[in-house]
């Protein structure tokens, strides 16, 4: 059974650039949620994915979008980086109806 | 802005000794679940917890959860170095959505 699987793993923007994280979810989970880890925080929640479409989101702003394919992996899309996206991403899997999260080890983002 | 405030945000302790974590809201959830995050990592599930007054133990690990699931505790019995790391509470409702709490950053000193 593997795990959630995020890439890249590092990554290095220029303001106002675009970006794409991809996670992959653990096998068996259709649920797919995204978290940004600024340093020092906990996670804030950011939206989940759920029949490849948005079941929830948090206080982001619409440059902030994902997708879900049908085999459940997920793409975070953001647009017009700024200084302060700098964060951990981090993306966690689920099985709909059941409280258990997997998360991956995340993609550190750096927007300069 | 975190729904749910961790105290205290430091802790460095000598190992053997005991410590309580805090995780407070004003908001009731319909679980809780505590994690331990190492860096560069994602955090790990240590234990969910759904009722109201649910105790649950985990080898040296206590939690509790709040009567009024609003709340809850951490505590960690003779802290060894791997208890090292943040210590993260997450309040979750319908549909597997959680909400992060601040951290409580943890070091055991041989």
């Amino acid at each position: 059974e593997t795990g959630v699987t995020q890439s890249p793993t590092h990554l290095i923007k220029t303001r106002g650039q675009q970006v794409t994280l991809r996670c992959s979810s653990q096998s068996g989970h259709n649920t797919v949620s995204w978290y940004q880890q600024a340093l020092g925080q906990g996670p804030q929640f950011i939206f989940q994915y759920y029949r490849e479409e948005e079941n929830g989101r948090g206080n982001f702003p619409p440059r902030f979008s994902g997708l879900q394919f049908p085999n459940y992996s997920s793409e975070l899309n953001v647009n017009a980086l700024e200084l302060d996206d700098s964060a951990l991403y981090l993306c966690a899997s689920s099985l709909a109806g059941t409280v258990l999260s997997t998360f991956g080890s995340g993609t550190r983002l750096t927007v300069v | 802005t975190q729904l749910l405030e961790q105290s205290p945000q430091f802790l460095s302790i000598q190992e053997g000794e005991n410590l309580t974590v805090y995780c407070n809201s004003s908001s009731v959830f319909s679980s809780l679940q505590w994690y331990r995050q190492e860096p560069g990592e994602g955090p790990v599930l240590l234990v969910t917890v759904v009722t109201g007054g649910e105790v649950k133990k985990l080898k040296r690990l206590t939690f509790q959860f709040g009567d009024a699931r609003k709340d809850s505790s951490l505590h960690i019995t003779a802290a060894q170095p791997g208890d090292t790391g943040l210590y993260l509470c997450a309040g979750g409702y319908t549909g597997n959505q959680f909400y992060f709490g601040t951290g409580t950053s943890l070091t055991v000193i041989p």
